[in-house]
Parts: C-alpha cells; structure tokens; sequence
C-alpha cells in the first residue's frame, strides 16, 4: 500500500468549489485511491475511490493525475457540513486493509 | 436502515477488567472490521474478518480478541483493560473488502482508569 501525504488543514468559503490535494507518489497499478471523511464525533464515511479515470458521484469528484502519482478530491460546492477530516488513502485492489492517515482539517466560513 | 450499530456507547473501566465491544450490521456485508482512534490521530486497525469463520489481524492488535459469531455479528474483547487502551473504538462492514466502501458504525468511547 502506497503512503500518502495531505495537508493538515484548508479553509473554505460556503458555496465554493474545494479541491483537497492528495500525493501518492510511491501507488502501484492496481492500488485503489480511496477518500473517507470523519465529521465531528461520528464515525468516517465513503466519499469516493478510483483507479485510473476520473470518478463521480452524488458527494465528490475524483481526480487522478495522468501518472497517478497524486490525486484530488472536489467538493463542487462546500456547505457547512461538508467540514470534516478528509482521508486520502491507497491500498491495493487484494486487500482488506485501510490504512487511515492524519487527513486534512476542511474548515468552512460561512 | 441501521447500517452499524455499536454498543455500548460509552464505557468506563478499571485497569484490569474485561469487556466486550458488540457490532452488528444489517446490511448482509460478507467483511467487518475493527478500529481504534486515539486523539487528534487517523484510525488504527485491530482486527478483521474477511468473510464469515475468518479473522485476522490488523495494525495494532495485541490485547485484543476477536469473534466472528455469524455474519451480522463481531465483537472485540479486551481481556485485561490496560489505561492505553483509552481509545474510541469504531467497527464497519462491507461487501467485501475495500473496494466496495466501508460502511462505519457510531463509536465506542473507552475509557480504562
């Protein structure tokens, strides 16, 4: 499983866009990007995971490099509850393991 | 729907003295897993089971037992509580392994005096 480095925090402004950057310079072809975030007190929850195209869903767009090597998460339009810790995490496709790092603190003003 | 559900909620303990951590999920996922986060850190995990009659072990998993009572059901026990198992445990589930997402419970806030 590839290591992965984010930043600690970032801020926003309620209603904009928010891309969180994620690095996974040492990702192998078949591991996973895979985002959680961990509102306050509660537990994580899925955001997304990719492999090598850009992926979407109801919450968030994936975006990943050409070379993989690192990725973005886009929150197209940040609201108050979107402020979390978001996780950025790589693991390979066989296994059971997810490693959770420190993440990155999203604030949001409103 | 329930999803994951955690009891207790919240438990204090004595160093020592042994407890049981209960999850069980109603979403007929084949995988579950247990995780312990400590403060201002990502989640660690202990053990896992990645289909029904199987467990195995995770990052952290010295002090612990696990049981795998049926598909719905997986518990964490800690036979002799230690003060540095102080900890908010979190337990999920999902179809199998990762790539399906992981669906995660509320939490069971511990904490051994």
């Amino acid at each position: 499983d590839a290591k992965t480095t984010q930043p600690n925090s970032m801020e926003s402004n309620e209603e904009e866009p928010v891309h969180l950057p994620c690095n996974h310079s040492t990702i192998s072809g078949t591991d996973y990007i895979h985002w959680y975030r961990q509102l306050p007190s509660q537990g994580p929850e899925y955001v997304i995971h990719g492999l090598t195209s850009n992926v979407n869903n109801r919450m968030a767009s994936l975006a990943i490099a050409e070379d993989r090597k690192s990725s973005t998460l886009i929150l197209h339009r940040a609201t108050l509850r979107d402020a979390a810790v978001y996780y950025c995490i790589s693991t390979g496709a066989g296994s059971y393991q997810l490693t959770f790092g420190k993440g990155t603190k999203l604030s949001v003003i409103p | 729907n329930a999803g994951v559900t955690q009891t207790p909620k919240f438990q204090v303990l004595k160093t020592g003295q042994s407890m049981t951590l209960q999850c069980a999920q109603d979403m007929n996922h084949n995988s579950m897993y247990w995780y312990r986060q400590d403060p201002g850190m990502g989640l660690r995990l202990i053990y896992y089971s990645a289909s029904e009659g199987t467990t195995d072990k995770g990052e952290v998993p010295n002090g612990y037992n696990v049981s795998r009572l049926n598909k719905r059901e997986f518990s964490l026990r800690l036979e002799s509580a230690a003060p540095s198992q102080t900890s908010v445990y979190f337990c999920a589930s999902s179809e199998a392994g990762p790539y399906y997402g992981y669906t995660f419970g509320s939490g069971t806030r511990l904490t051994v005096v």
